[in-house]
């Protein structure tokens, strides 16, 4: 069965420190993977997808298929960076499937 | 353009009520799913509809139903209440090779 794993329930770091928030996943087939920030009191918004391959506001997250990973890596920690952010999957049916999430707190 | 919008944000049940959570979307979506929020426990998928008429089982579905009543929503039925189900529920919409846009949340207490 499909499964996001996020290891890290903390990260704490001070402002302007690398930050790589880890996530595993398994899945048989090829999946598409995503991450979704939750900043305080709001809704879950989604930050990047592998397919894009882009930077959004500095992070960015490369999948490794031999790792099974997809780990968000920004190099310069802001302060409002401090939210909860989620590694989701999405299979070939077109389940989503969440981690348990990371809480990264940058501190001044 | 409200997105996906849920009602109620803020709901107390006693145990053995029933309630439906409602979801709907304008933003025309095939796909829309139900997720609860646990510390710790992350987004958990209760269930999830790939379009409009079909309905399927996630990680946690025992003791919720749905109704995918059209295409624009999706309810989630909870037919008898327990402390267990006390949790904030997200309901999300999505169009294939899109994201998923997520609601406000509601929060739900059983007592």
């Amino acid at each position: 069965a499909q499964r996001v794993t996020q290891p890290e329930k903390l990260l704490s770091v001070f402002k302007g420190a690398p930050v790589e928030l880890k996530c595993n996943y398994s899945y048989s087939g090829s999946p598409e993977l995503f991450w979704y920030v939750q900043y305080s009191r709001q809704r879950l918004q989604l930050l990047l997808r592998h397919i894009s391959r882009e930077s959004i506001k500095g992070f960015t997250a490369d999948l490794n298929k031999g790792e099974t990973s997809f780990h968000l890596k920004k190099p310069f920690a802001q302060e409002e960076d401090s939210a909860m952010y989620y590694c989701a999957l999405r299979d070939q049916g077109g389940k989503l499937i969440f981690g348990q999430g990371t809480e990264l707190s940058v501190k001044p | 353009n409200a997105g996906v919008t849920q009602t109620p944000k803020f709901q107390v049940l006693k145990t053995g009520q029933s309630m439906t959570l409602q979801c709907a979307q304008d933003m025309n979506h095939n796909s829309m799913y139900w997720y609860r929020q646990d510390p710790g426990m992350g987004l958990r998928l209760i269930y999830y509809s790939a379009s409009e008429g079909t309905t399927d089982k996630g990680e946690v579905p025992n003791g919720y139903n749905v109704s995918r009543l059209n295409k624009r929503e999706f309810s989630l039925r909870l037919e008898s209440a327990a402390p267990s189900q006390t949790s904030v529920y997200f309901c999300a919409g999505r169009t294939a090779n899109t994201e998923a846009f997520f609601g406000q949340g509601t929060r739900l207490t059983v007592v």
